[in-house]
Protein backbone atom coordinates (compact mmCIF):
# COMPACT_ATOMS: atom_id res chain seq x y z
CA UNK A 1 0.00 0.00 0.00
CA UNK A 2 1.40 3.40 -0.95
CA UNK A 3 2.35 5.13 1.77
CA UNK A 4 3.59 8.98 1.70
CA UNK A 5 5.12 10.88 4.28
CA UNK A 6 6.51 14.69 4.96
CA UNK A 7 9.26 15.55 7.23
CA UNK A 8 9.35 17.82 9.00
CA UNK A 9 5.57 18.55 10.12
CA UNK A 10 6.58 22.18 10.97
CA UNK A 11 8.97 24.00 9.92
CA UNK A 12 9.79 28.28 11.13
CA UNK A 13 12.37 30.58 8.94
CA UNK A 14 13.12 33.60 8.72
CA UNK A 15 12.14 35.66 6.12
CA UNK A 16 14.48 35.62 2.61
CA UNK A 17 15.61 32.24 3.48
CA UNK A 18 15.62 29.59 0.91
CA UNK A 19 14.45 26.17 2.30
CA UNK A 20 13.16 22.40 0.77
CA UNK A 21 10.59 20.89 2.04
CA UNK A 22 10.33 16.67 1.45
CA UNK A 23 8.03 14.56 0.57
CA UNK A 24 8.80 10.82 -0.14
CA UNK A 25 6.60 7.48 -0.99
CA UNK A 26 7.09 4.01 -0.89
CA UNK A 27 5.81 2.53 -4.12
CA UNK A 28 8.16 3.97 -6.79
CA UNK A 29 5.15 3.09 -9.54
CA UNK A 30 3.21 6.74 -9.53
CA UNK A 31 2.12 8.03 -12.37
CA UNK A 32 2.09 11.84 -11.22
CA UNK A 33 3.43 13.80 -8.11
CA UNK A 34 1.30 17.24 -6.97
CA UNK A 35 2.18 19.53 -4.65
CA UNK A 36 -0.53 21.85 -2.67
CA UNK A 37 -1.07 24.67 -0.53
CA UNK A 38 -3.39 24.74 2.27
CA UNK A 39 -3.80 28.09 4.15
CA UNK A 40 -5.94 27.60 7.23
CA UNK A 41 -9.81 27.10 6.89
CA UNK A 42 -9.39 26.75 3.20
CA UNK A 43 -9.46 24.55 -0.06
CA UNK A 44 -6.02 23.04 -1.37
CA UNK A 45 -4.24 25.03 -4.10
CA UNK A 46 -2.37 23.10 -6.65
CA UNK A 47 1.28 24.54 -6.89
CA UNK A 48 2.75 22.22 -8.82
CA UNK A 49 2.32 18.80 -11.29
CA UNK A 50 5.13 17.00 -11.82
CA UNK A 51 4.58 13.51 -14.02
CA UNK A 52 6.69 10.36 -13.73
CA UNK A 53 8.68 10.88 -16.53
CA UNK A 54 9.54 14.44 -15.56
CA UNK A 55 12.65 15.26 -13.17
CA UNK A 56 11.31 18.76 -12.46
CA UNK A 57 8.69 21.75 -13.06
CA UNK A 58 9.52 25.21 -11.75
CA UNK A 59 7.46 28.31 -11.15
CA UNK A 60 8.38 31.69 -10.06
CA UNK A 61 10.25 30.63 -6.77
CA UNK A 62 8.91 27.45 -6.67
CA UNK A 63 10.52 24.30 -7.99
CA UNK A 64 9.76 20.67 -7.00
CA UNK A 65 11.79 17.70 -8.00
CA UNK A 66 11.23 14.21 -8.05
CA UNK A 67 13.62 10.82 -7.77
CA UNK A 68 11.14 8.17 -8.67
CA UNK A 69 13.99 5.53 -8.09
CA UNK A 70 14.58 6.75 -4.24
CA UNK A 71 10.88 7.87 -4.09
CA UNK A 72 11.19 11.05 -3.01
CA UNK A 73 10.30 15.15 -4.05
CA UNK A 74 11.24 18.36 -2.74
CA UNK A 75 9.70 21.18 -3.37
CA UNK A 76 12.19 24.51 -3.25
CA UNK A 77 10.79 27.82 -2.13
CA UNK A 78 13.36 30.65 -2.76
CA UNK A 79 13.84 33.89 -0.73
CA UNK A 80 10.99 32.64 1.33
CA UNK A 81 8.28 35.72 2.49
CA UNK A 82 5.49 35.99 4.91
CA UNK A 83 3.18 35.21 2.56
CA UNK A 84 4.63 31.95 1.83
CA UNK A 85 2.95 30.72 5.68
CA UNK A 86 0.73 27.76 4.66
CA UNK A 87 0.56 24.07 4.84
CA UNK A 88 2.47 22.25 2.26
CA UNK A 89 0.78 18.90 0.97
CA UNK A 90 2.59 16.88 -1.71
CA UNK A 91 0.20 13.63 -3.66
CA UNK A 92 0.96 10.68 -5.68
CA UNK A 93 -1.36 9.19 -8.42
CA UNK A 94 -0.83 5.58 -8.95
CA UNK A 95 -2.20 6.07 -12.08
CA UNK A 96 -5.35 4.98 -14.49
CA UNK A 97 -7.45 7.39 -15.89
CA UNK A 98 -9.13 8.49 -12.65
CA UNK A 99 -5.79 9.66 -10.70
CA UNK A 100 -6.42 9.02 -7.47
CA UNK A 101 -4.25 10.94 -5.06
CA UNK A 102 -2.74 9.57 -1.90
CA UNK A 103 -1.50 12.90 0.02
CA UNK A 104 0.81 13.04 3.03
CA UNK A 105 0.57 14.97 5.91
CA UNK A 106 1.69 18.00 5.60
CA UNK A 107 4.50 20.40 6.21
CA UNK A 108 3.10 24.11 8.46
CA UNK A 109 5.48 26.35 7.36
CA UNK A 110 5.91 29.95 9.14
CA UNK A 111 7.85 32.46 7.53
CA UNK A 112 9.38 34.90 10.15
CA UNK A 113 9.15 38.67 8.99
CA UNK B 1 -9.47 29.56 -9.96
CA UNK B 2 -11.09 26.30 -11.19
CA UNK B 3 -15.20 27.03 -10.55
CA UNK B 4 -15.60 24.89 -7.63
CA UNK B 5 -18.51 25.29 -5.07
CA UNK B 6 -19.30 23.18 -1.95
CA UNK B 7 -22.27 23.85 0.14
CA UNK B 8 -22.97 23.97 2.53
CA UNK B 9 -19.52 25.36 3.96
CA UNK B 10 -20.38 25.14 7.51
CA UNK B 11 -23.44 22.12 8.63
CA UNK B 12 -23.55 21.04 12.87
CA UNK B 13 -25.97 18.04 13.00
CA UNK B 14 -26.73 15.39 15.61
CA UNK B 15 -25.87 11.47 15.70
CA UNK B 16 -27.90 9.46 13.20
CA UNK B 17 -29.17 11.99 11.14
CA UNK B 18 -28.53 12.01 7.85
CA UNK B 19 -26.88 14.75 5.60
CA UNK B 20 -26.24 15.08 2.16
CA UNK B 21 -23.05 17.68 0.80
CA UNK B 22 -23.25 19.33 -2.54
CA UNK B 23 -20.22 19.68 -4.65
CA UNK B 24 -20.66 21.67 -8.06
CA UNK B 25 -18.50 22.53 -10.70
CA UNK B 26 -18.81 24.95 -13.57
CA UNK B 27 -16.12 23.42 -15.91
CA UNK B 28 -17.64 20.48 -17.48
CA UNK B 29 -14.52 18.14 -16.57
CA UNK B 30 -15.44 14.30 -16.11
CA UNK B 31 -13.47 13.24 -12.73
CA UNK B 32 -15.15 13.97 -9.46
CA UNK B 33 -13.78 13.35 -5.85
CA UNK B 34 -14.38 13.50 -2.36
CA UNK B 35 -12.38 13.21 0.12
CA UNK B 36 -11.99 14.24 4.10
CA UNK B 37 -9.16 15.93 5.85
CA UNK B 38 -8.87 14.82 9.43
CA UNK B 39 -5.87 16.05 11.94
CA UNK B 40 -2.70 13.33 11.40
CA UNK B 41 -4.46 11.80 8.55
CA UNK B 42 -4.29 14.05 5.78
CA UNK B 43 -6.75 13.92 3.34
CA UNK B 44 -8.26 10.72 2.43
CA UNK B 45 -10.64 9.56 -0.63
CA UNK B 46 -14.12 8.69 0.31
CA UNK B 47 -15.87 8.53 -3.70
CA UNK B 48 -15.27 9.02 -6.85
CA UNK B 49 -16.56 9.38 -10.15
CA UNK B 50 -15.75 8.99 -13.72
CA UNK B 51 -19.06 10.03 -15.46
CA UNK B 52 -22.66 10.68 -15.11
CA UNK B 53 -23.78 8.03 -12.88
CA UNK B 54 -20.64 6.05 -12.90
CA UNK B 55 -18.41 6.30 -9.35
CA UNK B 56 -16.67 3.98 -7.18
CA UNK B 57 -15.41 3.39 -3.99
CA UNK B 58 -12.22 5.50 -2.61
CA UNK B 59 -10.13 4.01 0.59
CA UNK B 60 -12.36 5.19 3.36
CA UNK B 61 -16.14 4.80 2.09
CA UNK B 62 -18.04 2.79 4.83
CA UNK B 63 -21.05 5.00 5.77
CA UNK B 64 -20.74 6.99 2.65
CA UNK B 65 -22.64 7.00 -0.81
CA UNK B 66 -22.40 9.29 -3.56
CA UNK B 67 -24.41 9.98 -6.41
CA UNK B 68 -24.14 11.97 -9.74
CA UNK B 69 -27.03 12.41 -12.00
CA UNK B 70 -25.51 15.70 -13.74
CA UNK B 71 -21.66 16.10 -14.98
CA UNK B 72 -21.76 19.50 -12.90
CA UNK B 73 -22.82 17.75 -9.34
CA UNK B 74 -21.36 15.12 -6.73
CA UNK B 75 -23.52 14.24 -3.72
CA UNK B 76 -22.49 12.85 -0.70
CA UNK B 77 -24.49 11.31 1.67
CA UNK B 78 -24.16 10.23 5.22
CA UNK B 79 -27.33 8.04 5.70
CA UNK B 80 -26.60 7.95 9.29
CA UNK B 81 -23.89 10.35 10.78
CA UNK B 82 -21.33 9.25 13.54
CA UNK B 83 -19.27 11.18 15.45
CA UNK B 84 -16.11 9.75 13.56
CA UNK B 85 -17.66 11.51 10.35
CA UNK B 86 -16.90 14.90 12.06
CA UNK B 87 -14.37 16.40 9.18
CA UNK B 88 -13.51 19.12 6.87
CA UNK B 89 -14.82 17.38 3.79
CA UNK B 90 -13.68 18.51 0.21
CA UNK B 91 -14.73 17.48 -3.33
CA UNK B 92 -12.43 17.87 -5.95
CA UNK B 93 -11.92 17.31 -10.73
CA UNK B 94 -9.96 16.53 -12.85
CA UNK B 95 -10.27 16.47 -16.37
CA UNK B 96 -9.13 13.73 -18.82
CA UNK B 97 -5.71 14.03 -20.41
CA UNK B 98 -5.11 17.04 -17.46
CA UNK B 99 -3.78 15.23 -14.29
CA UNK B 100 -4.02 18.09 -12.32
CA UNK B 101 -6.72 18.10 -9.69
CA UNK B 102 -8.45 21.37 -8.13
CA UNK B 103 -9.74 21.63 -4.66
CA UNK B 104 -13.34 23.10 -3.71
CA UNK B 105 -13.29 25.09 -0.48
CA UNK B 106 -14.31 22.70 1.49
CA UNK B 107 -17.21 22.10 4.04
CA UNK B 108 -16.69 21.65 7.95
CA UNK B 109 -18.90 18.92 9.25
CA UNK B 110 -19.82 18.74 13.04
CA UNK B 111 -21.85 15.77 13.99
CA UNK B 112 -22.91 16.02 17.76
Amino acid sequence: KQEVTQIPAALSVPEGENLVLNCSFTDSAIYNLQWFRQDPGKGLTSLLLIQSSQREQTSGRLNASLDKSSGRSTLYIAASQPGDSATYLCAVSEGGATNKLIFGTGTLLAVQP
Amino acid sequence: DAGITQSPRHKVTETGTPVTLRCHQTENHRYMYWYRQDPGHGLRLIHYSYGVKDTDKGEVSDGYSVSRSKTEDFLLTLESATSSQTSVYFCAISEEGDYEQYFGPGTRLTVT
